[in-house]
């Protein structure tokens, strides 16, 4: 089965300090990870992607997930958090399979609250 | 970037009435759109794919008679939801995938649905 877990439901960090937002996948085949954030009421912006090459993905926003084959996860980093940056974060895998092309699995959502 | 829309933005509507929100592609035709409810602080459950030509695929335990689904033409996908009631409020948020079989899903900004 394929799946996405967040294991923090939230995370707290102080403006100007690094972040971090966990990302865990199990899929059939090779990934094809995503992250996506949403502001109140707002649908969901895409941030970045991976789906081949180099591990460390950058996204808008200074944004940034480091893909590891080997800890299947997909952590969501950047080096210095602005207030601005608080909102709801999904991470998803894209779904594999004739009934599942296109589709996208997503993680439970982390809330980053960042403080002044 | 390709710009999905939604209509309305939200909508408040007496038990009992039905409520169609529509979702189209501005810049780019879409045979597939995916419709997404959304609970508060919640992540996002697929509830159906809309095919453009044919019926909709719905996720298990969606009612299809219950959530009607219509995929017009390659830019334009309505979500009927027929006799509504008080817990069918919620947050609905349709997406559509990029050209290619690796791009990214574009989100609509959401309909925000309040059944009194």
């Amino acid at each position: 089965a394929q799946s996405v877990a967040q294991p923090e439901d939230q995370v707290n960090v102080a403006e100007g300090n690094p972040l971090t937002v966990k990302c865990t996948y199990s899929v059939s085949g090779n990934p094809y990870l995503f992250w996506y954030v949403q502001y109140p009421n707002r649908g969901l912006q895409f941030l970045l992607k991976y789906i081949t090459g180099d591990n460390l993905v950058k996204g808008s926003y200074g944004f940034e997930a480091e893909f590891n084959k080997s800890q299947t996860s997909f952590h969501l980093k950047k080096p210095s958090a602005l207030v601005s940056d608080s909102a709801l974060y999904f991470c998803a895998v894209r779904g594999y399979g004739s009934s599942n092309t296109g589709k996208l699995i997503f993680g439970q959502g982390t809330t980053l609250q960042v403080k002044p | 970037g390709a710009v999905v829309s939604q209509h309305p933005s939200r909508v408040i509507c007496k038990s009992g009435t039905s409520v169609k929100i529509e979702c189209r592609s501005l810049d780019f035709q879409a045979t597939t759109m995916f419709w997404y409810r959304q609970f508060p602080k919640k992540s996002l459950m697929l509830m159906a794919t809309s095919n453009e030509g044919s019926k909709a695929t719905y996720e298990q335990g969606v009612e299809k008679d219950k959530f009607l689904i219509n995929h017009a033409s390659l830019t334009l996908s309505t979500l009927t939801v027929t006799s509504a009631h008080p817990e069918d409020s919620s947050f609905y948020i349709c997406s559509a995938p990029g050209q290619g079989t690796r791009n990214e899903q574009f989100f609509g900004p959401g309909t925000r649905l309040t059944v009194l």
